[in-house]
């Protein structure tokens, strides 16, 4: 089974901090993205990243950044938290076929106070 | 933009009956779409997905039906039960804008016993 792990269920941060949700996989996939899942509003791409130090802006990148230091981890950072930034944050990953459903972590829920 | 919808955000069914989710789609370069299912409090899962060459693919007790005409998306559930319950999104994806897939803002399925 193809495990999408993310480091926290649950965060509390307060306005202002910077704040870094992790995603760690186990199957060698090459694309990554992190997603917000907002009421209504379903799933928005942040970023998402293809290989290796490299990443590309989603539909909603305003106030985060990425890191993909490694094929497995991709990181999303918040670098002033705020509040309208208090969401569930989905990671998930697909791999370079031709049919590319994603794999999905169990989400982080974001408060930010 | 380009976009995935849903009509209805809120579907009650009576268990043993069918269920008919149903999702509407904007950009015709669209070559792959997947139904995901959420269960509260978890990462989306996988339900089944259909290439825009075929009509109609089925599963286990779930079938998936594209018209290509309308640009519309349907997922059938069959005898629903209790275990149906939860959110179901429609993606898409544009193979010449990578492998990144665009969500629908989900429909609620609440089974009634």
């Amino acid at each position: 089974d193809v495990k999408v792990t993310q480091s926290s269920r649950y965060l509390v941060k307060r306005t202002g901090e910077k704040v870094f949700l992790e995603c760690v996989q186990d199957m060698d996939h090459e694309n990554m993205f992190w997603y917000r899942q907002d009421p209504g509003l379903g799933l928005r791409l942040i970023y998402f990243s293809y290989d290796v130090k490299m990443k590309e802006k989603g539909d909603i990148p305003e106030g985060y950044s990425v890191s993909r230091e490694k094929k497995e981890r991709f990181s999303l950072i918040l670098e002033s938290a705020s509040t309208n930034q208090t969401s569930m944050y989905l990671c998930a990953l697909t791999g370079g076929g031709v049919r590319t459903e994603a794999f999905f972590g169990q989400g982080t829920r974001l408060t930010v106070v | 933009g380009e976009s995935v919808g849903l009509h209805l955000p809120t579907l009650s069914v009576q268990e043993g009956d069918n269920s008919i989710i149903n999702c509407a789609y904007s950009n015709s370069a669209s070559d792959y779409f997947i139904w995901y299912k959420q269960e509260s409090g978890k990462g989306p899962q996988f339900i089944i997905d259909i290439r825009s060459n075929m009509d109609k693919r089925q599963g286990q007790r779930v079938t998936v039906l594209l018209n290509k005409t309308v640009k519309h998306l349907s997922l059938q559930i069959a005898a629903t039960q209790p275990g149906d319950s939860a959110v179901y999104f429609c993606a898409e994806r544009d193979k010449a804008a990578g492998n990144k897939l665009t969500f629908g803002g989900g429909t609620r399925v609440l089974v009634k016993p």
